[in-house]
């Protein structure tokens, strides 16, 4: 069975500080794939990465960034100078290679305040 | 190019009455999915549709819940005799799965509100 743990529920941190979001996973498939999603005030879901279990590179995207660890099966996005835009709530999320649905977490909420 | 789009964007029904909730994705996706987020929660899996092939609709919680994908485009998510459980935002996502899953784009929901 899989499944997304995001055990921080919310976060609250000051404008052009860094934020890690945690994101730990379960599957029993040695091939998957690892999703984030955006979901901000507004309420419409932003995709924001894909990584497939083959590959443990990071990656940075702008001031995001993701650090994939099979060992730990944590896959943890961090804001580098967060900004009030930022403000969302953030979903992880897995999906089993074969399988036709993604096992989403429970989310982070994210507010970033001037 | 035009995103997913669901209507009505809010509907609130009475308990015990039939509601359809209607889908349309993104041009050339194959997979769509229907998804409900309930107040302040994750998104549960409801069911998944991937061109001509039999759906998956291991995710939906009730026999009360039906949804059909008509000429593999637009979908309609229906569920009967509403009961005040069922009040959630429902998502819906395409997605042009080639190898593996693929990102999925959401459409902005419908909020289910029964009394």
């Amino acid at each position: 069975a899989q499944k997304v743990t995001q055990a921080q529920t919310e976060i609250s941190v000051v404008e052009k500080e860094d934020v890690t979001l945690d994101c730990v996973y379960e599957t029993r498939d040695t091939t998957y794939y690892l999703f984030w999603y955006k979901q901000p005030p507004s309420g419409e879901l932003v995709f924001l990465i894909r990584r497939n279990s083959f590959d443990e590179q990071n990656e940075i995207s702008g001031r995001y960034s993701w650090n994939f660890q099979k060992s730990t099966s944590s896959f943890n996005f961090t804001i580098t100078a967060s900004q009030v835009v930022d403000s969302a709530v953030y979903f992880c999320a897995l999906s089993e290679a074969l399988g036709n649905d993604m096992r989403f977490g429970a989310g982070t909420r994210l507010t970033v305040k001037p | 190019g035009a995103g997913v789009s669901q209507s009505p964007s809010n509907k609130v029904t009475e308990k015990g009455k039939d509601v359809e909730l209607r889908c349309d994705p993104i041009s050339g996706h194959t997979a769509l999915y229907w998804y409900r987020q309930s107040l302040g929660q994750g998104l549960e899996f409801l069911i998944y549709f991937q061109g001509n092939s039999a759906p998956d609709k291991s995710g939906l919680p009730s026999d009360r819940f039906s949804a059909e994908r008509t000429g593999g485009s637009v979908s309609t998510l229906t569920i009967q005799r509403t009961q005040q459980e069922d009040s959630a935002v429902y998502l819906c996502a395409s997605s042009s799965r080639i190898i593996g899953p693929g990102e999925q784009y959401f459409g902005p929901g419908t909020r289910l509100t029964v009394t």
